[in-house]
């Protein structure tokens, strides 16, 4: 079974603050990706990688940074945490783009920023 | 981009009923995804269709991948307790997608006992 883990199910972190969510996958996936979700807004794509130290802007990149150094392990980063970065985020991975698109997602990162 | 209409919003159902859902698409898919998502955990693939016309089934879901390639739908029959959650259907962002879904709004379902 694909396995995706998070490394915090929960986060309180204070405004200002650096923060780290870290995910990792072990299939093998070439691709990675961060969403953030929020009610009535759906998964919404921060960034995605598609290979070791790629990576591209999803929808909603503003205020967050990414770092993947190794293919198992797909970093977000907040550089200066703010109270509307509050939100349940969602990693996910998947093989590279052809005709199978299936996403597996881990468990989800609730942080709470005061 | 890609839009995906996903309806109903939300169901209040009664245990036993069964229930139906589907999605629409602005642009035509080679690919349908259906997630279910539980209160606090990340969404868990159900069901994944490849062609169009395709009936595929799991336990009580069934998901079918329509003949116009722009919709989808999935069934869950005799429903219980546990299928409350947060349903999505998902398909390829399109363009050079390297993989992203695009993703519906949610169907959250409520079930009775």
């Amino acid at each position: 079974d694909v396995k995706v883990t998070q490394s915090s199910r929960y986060l309180v972190k204070r405004t200002g603050e650096k923060v780290f969510l870290e995910c990792v996958q072990d299939m093998d996936h070439e691709n990675m990706f961060w969403y953030r979700q929020d009610p009535g807004l759906g998964l919404r794509l921060i960034y995605f990688s598609y290979d070791v130290k790629m990576k591209e802007k999803g929808d909603i990149p503003e205020g967050y940074s990414v770092s993947r150094e190794k293919k198992e392990r797909f970093s977000l980063i907040l550089e200066s945490a703010s109270t509307n970065q509050t939100s349940m985020y969602l990693c996910a991975s998947s093989f590279r783009s052809g005709r199978r698109n299936e996403q597996f997602f881990g468990p989800g990162t609730r942080l709470t920023v005061l | 981009g890609q839009q995906l209409n996903q309806s109903p919003q939300s169901m209040f159902i009664q245990e036993g009923e069964d229930v139906s859902m589907n999605c629409t698409s602005s642009s035509i898919f080679n690919t349908w995804l259906w997630y279910k998502q539980e209160p606090g955990e990340g969404p868990v693939l159900l069901i994944a269709l490849y062609k169009a016309g395709e009936l595929t089934s799991n336990g009580r879901l069934t998901a079918q991948f329509g003949i116009t390639r722009k919709d989808s739908f999935l069934n869950i029959s005799a429903s219980i307790p546990s299928d409350v959650g947060i349903y999505f259907c998902a398909g390829p962002a399109g363009g050079t997608s390297y993989g992203k879904l695009t993703f519906g709004q949610g169907t959250i379902l409520t079930v009775h006992p």
